[in-house]
């Protein structure tokens, strides 16, 4: 089985400053890893996403996560925060075969402030 | 532009109802899920569907059921809602996960459910 842990339930932050969210992770087998970020009174969506090749992958609002399997983490960074980030952030794994759910962490709510 | 809906944002229920929650996509997904959130809890999985009439239990399924009658729909059921079902409920789809491929779970935007 596949478990997720976020180190850290609350990160306050100001604004411009850098932030780093912490995941680890425990599995067996191979598998994808998945950041998610839900603003407030929405649903979750898809930030950024690792399958295979670079274990750098970026979104489209200037966050970034690194997989790393020998540490089995996959910490997400950002190196200028806005108060638009401010949000929850969910770090979710899934085997890489078999059609499991997807199994989410705890989650770290980003508080930035001005 | 892809979508997953769910029948009410809030519901407010008494203790002994049956509650029923709702949830439709429209992206021809074979996976639907069904999770509830609470603070310093995280989505715990209740239920999830690989396919029309099939389900599978998660995390957390008792005092639940479902139904997914067609390949779109998938519903929450609470045979007796409790105090203790007071959460946040959300609702994904999602494609098969296959080796070497993964397609993201798409979320709907949640039922608040309260139950006095």
């Amino acid at each position: 089985a596949q478990s997720v842990t976020q180190l850290d339930s609350q990160v306050p932050v100001f604004e411009e400053a850098p932030v780093e969210l912490r995941c680890n992770y425990s599995s067996s087998v191979s598998v994808y890893l998945f950041w998610y970020v839900q603003y407030p009174n929405q649903g979750l969506q898809l930030l950024l996403k690792y399958l295979s090749g670079s274990t750098l992958v970026e979104s489209i609002n200037g966050f970034e996560a690194e997989f790393n399997k020998s540490q089995t983490s996959f910490h997400l960074r950002k190196p200028s925060v806005h108060i638009s980030d401010t949000a929850e952030y969910f770090c979710a794994v899934i085997r890489n075969s078999g059609n499991t759910p997807l199994v989410f962490g705890k989650g770290t709510r980003l508080s930035v402030i001005a | 532009d892809v979508k997953v809906t769910q029948s009410s944002r809030y519901l407010v229920k008494r203790t002994g109802e049956k509650v029923f929650l709702e949830c439709v996509q429209d992206m021809d997904h074979e996976n639907m899920f069904w999770y509830r959130q609470d603070p310093g809890l995280g989505l715990r999985l209740i239920y999830f569907s690989y396919d029309v009439k099939m389900k599978e239990k998660g995390d957390i399924p008792e005092g639940y059921s479902v139904s997914r009658e067609k390949k779109e729909r998938f519903s929450l059921i609470l045979e007796s809602a409790s105090t203790n079902q007071t959460s946040m409920y959300l609702c994904a789809s999602s494609r098969p996960v296959l080796a070497g491929v993964s397609d993201t779970q798409y979320f709907g935007p949640g039922t608040r459910l309260t139950v006095l």
